[in-house]
């Protein structure tokens, strides 16, 4: 089956700043790869996705690329607000045969003043 | 709401007793999800059901007990649980096989006492 590591576990950054976290898996079928934020004491929210037929897409100062060759994935967030403090998931499917996303083990993003 | 509404939200029970959670969802989906989530596994699947169907029980114990009487509702029952079962219980929804609009309830927050 699938298998998902995400890095780092836990990552401090200052308001303004940029924030990458960085996303593996093992299956080469996999073929969307959403990413989910879910602040605290609220659930998993979906905030963007990439299929396999696409390298980069963007939405306002959140980026995902994808490197289908190396099997990573990661979330850039630039110009980081406090509002974007909140802990990150990467997921993969391969949507053809799977029942369900694969979810990597998060990443709590701290943004300071 | 996001289409997925999980009850209750919160729940205390003594380790002999016998609750439910109940998860309901409007989106037309035919796949749900239960999810454990605590401070040492953040995702942590435990059942998957498809059409109502079974079709991933994740090594959960037997004190917990899925339910899905149809493609809209989808039930936890719990018996006899431990301390180590607090933890925050999500359940998901999307159309199978696609990981496309994977959508999380807001949980519910359980404490064995």
């Amino acid at each position: 089956g699938e298998n998902v590591e995400q890095h780092p576990s836990t990552l401090s950054v200052q308001e303004g700043d940029s924030a990458v976290i960085k996303c593996t898996y093992s299956d080469s079928a996999s073929n969307y790869f959403p990413w989910y934020k879910q602040e605290l004491g609220k659930r998993p929210q979906l905030i963007i996705d990439i299929r396999s037929n696409v390298g980069e897409k963007k939405d306002q100062r959140i980026a995902v690329t994808l490197n289908k060759t190396a099997k990573h994935f990661s979330l850039h967030i630039t110009e980081t607000q406090p509002e974007d403090s909140a802990v990150y998931f990467c997921a993969a499917i391969n949507t053809g045969t799977a029942s369900k996303l694969t979810f990597g083990t998060g990443t709590r993003l701290q943004v300071t003043l | 709401e996001t289409g997925v509404t999980q009850t209750p939200r919160h729940l205390v029970m003594g380790m002999t007793n016998k609750k439910s959670l109940k998860c309901e969802q409007h989106l037309g989906h035919n796949a749900m999800y239960w999810y454990k989530q605590s401070a040492k596994k953040p995702l942590e699947l435990m059942f998957v059901y498809n059409f109502k169907e079974q079709t991933e029980n994740n090594s959960v114990p037997s004190r917990f007990s899925p339910e899905c009487p149809n493609s809209s509702h989808l039930f936890l029952h719990l018996h006899t649980l431990q301390p180590e079962d607090s933890a925050l219980y999500l359940c998901a929804s999307s159309l199978p096989g696609q990981g496309y609009g994977y959508t999380f309830g807001s949980g519910t927050r359980l404490t064995v006492v």
